[in-house]
């Protein structure tokens, strides 16, 4: 069965500084990884996915097949990053992909 | 587009009792998932409706159950409520193409359930 660890609850950082949130995942085939993002008082988005690589408000994230990781990272980060990041894998199953997401870290980003 | 919408935002209910929440996809949504969001297990995945079928299904018992309409919308049902029902519960909305991997999920605001 899949899994997806994100071992840190809460990061707190100041702005400028740098940001790496981490995601470990646990799975036998070729594993589909996104991040999203719950700001405050919004609701749960898309913030970047790995077959797009891409770099999305200044976060890339690079899959490690080899350490089993996705780590959402941005060089200098801002108040407005502050959030709750959720990193997610899909599996296929019954014709479609199903998400598995991890617990969740939140980001506070200190003036 | 509209977004996702969910009613309603809020309910309240008594243990024993059931409930039906709605969702309504962004138009051209074909894919409709539900999850449930609570503090201790965080967002686990309940079903997903594809063209009026469950697609998938997650790891909760049968009180839980779903259906979704020939316009996408789509319900989720608890019958016999628990304590431990309460919770934010998400739905949300694909494309849903069959067989699209890395398919973007957009969420809805969520149903707040608080079971007494």
């Amino acid at each position: 069965a899949q899994r997806v660890t994100q071992p840190e609850k809460l990061l707190s950082v100041f702005k400028g500084a740098p940001v790496e949130l981490k995601c470990n995942y646990s799975y036998s085939g070729s594993p589909e990884l996104f991040w999203y993002v719950q700001y405050s008082r919004q609701r749960l988005q898309l913030l970047l996915r790995h077959i797009s690589r891409e770099s999305i408000k200044g976060f890339t994230a690079d899959l490690n097949k080899g350490e089993t990781s996705f780590h959402l990272k941005k060089p200098f980060a801002q108040e407005e990053d502050s959030a709750m990041y959720y990193c997610a894998l899909t599996s296929p199953s019954g014709g479609s992909y199903i998400p598995t997401f991890g617990r969740g870290t939140s980001l506070i980003v200190h003036p | 587009k509209a977004g996702v919408t969910q009613t309603p935002r809020y309910l309240i209910k008594t243990r024993g009792q059931q409930v039906t929440l709605s969702c309504s996809p962004i138009s051209g949504h074909r894919s409709v998932s539900w999850y449930q969001q609570t503090p201790g297990q965080g967002l686990q995945f309940l079903f997903e409706y594809f063209s009026e079928t469950q697609r998938n299904k997650g790891n909760f018992p049968g009180r839980f159950s779903g259906r979704q309409f020939s316009n996408s919308r789509s319900e989720m049902n608890v019958s016999t409520l628990e304590l431990g029902d309460s919770a934010l519960y998400l739905c949300a909305s694909s494309p849903g193409a069959s067989g699209t991997v890395g398919d973007t999920q957009y969420f809805g605001p969520g149903t707040r359930l608080t079971v007494l």
